[in-house]
């Protein structure tokens, strides 16, 4: 089986440029996530989604993120304008909920380089 | 507020040696999970073992153990007879409950140690 598909793998961007990052979840799960991984602050969690629904986003630093997911199989974070200290590995993951905490699953990554 | 510490932040062995990673959390909730992950150099984020804080028998997968002590708020894991494909970093994370709409919970990571075997 697939796993969590994130595109593009790697991004490079000026300043004042919009990025945007997608996620193809492992089919059949409902739960997603996007994380944030940096030497300065490690891994953050940025957001995540319950069938599709965002549950909690006080993780995304500010204004300038947004994600969405519009349907079970997809997922974009978007960030505008972007600045170099946006410059991280971004990883999707994500899990099968029923009721307790389920196993998340990583996808590869895309590392961002905001010039 | 959950947190785990991986009080180390690197460690360096020579194949063949056992080596043990340790993380320490901190959690008011009663039912909580633990993990450990595994990012190899090549950057992906690798799931090794889920824990329910209801189950403290240790786990064994092949070179890797688990030990698991509520009562030190303790997740060790140990590597047997390292091998340099061994080498990488290893997060331990902790579930954070959360029942407001419910919903699968946030990981709360550590900082990783970073493990290199050399041969």
């Amino acid at each position: 089986d697939a796993g969590v598909i994130q595109s593009p793998r790697h991004e490079v961007t000026e300043m004042g440029q919009e990025v945007t990052l997608r996620c193809k979840p492992i089919s059949g799960h409902n739960s997603l996530f996007w994380y944030r991984q940096t030497m300065m602050r490690g891994l953050e969690l940025l957001i995540y989604f319950n069938n599709n629904v965002p549950i909690d986003d006080s993780g995304m630093p500010e204004d300038r993120f947004s994600a969405k997911m519009p349907n079970a199989s997809f997922s974009t974070l978007k960030i505008q304008p972007s600045e170099p200290r946006d410059s991280a590995v971004y990883f999707c993951a994500s899990a099968f909920w029923v009721g307790r905490q389920e196993t998340q699953y990583f996808g590869p990554g895309t590392r961002l380089l905001v010039l | 507020a959950q947190k785990v510490t991986q009080a180390q932040t690197e460690i360096s062995v020579v194949e063949k040696e056992d080596v043990t990673l340790d993380c320490v959390y901190e959690t008011r909730d009663t039912t909580y999970y633990l993990f450990w992950y595994k990012q190899p150099p090549s950057g992906e984020l690798v799931f090794l073992i889920r824990r329910n804080s209801f189950d403290e028998q240790n786990e064994i997968s092949g070179r890797y153990s688990w030990n698991f002590q509520k009562s030190t708020s303790s997740f060790n894991f140990t590597i047997t007879a390292s091998q340099v494909v061994d080498s990488a970093v290893y997060f331990c994370a902790l579930s954070e409950t959360q029942f407001t709409q419910g919903g699968s919970e946030k990981l709360v990571f550590g900082k990783g140690m970073k493990l290199t075997v050399n041969p």
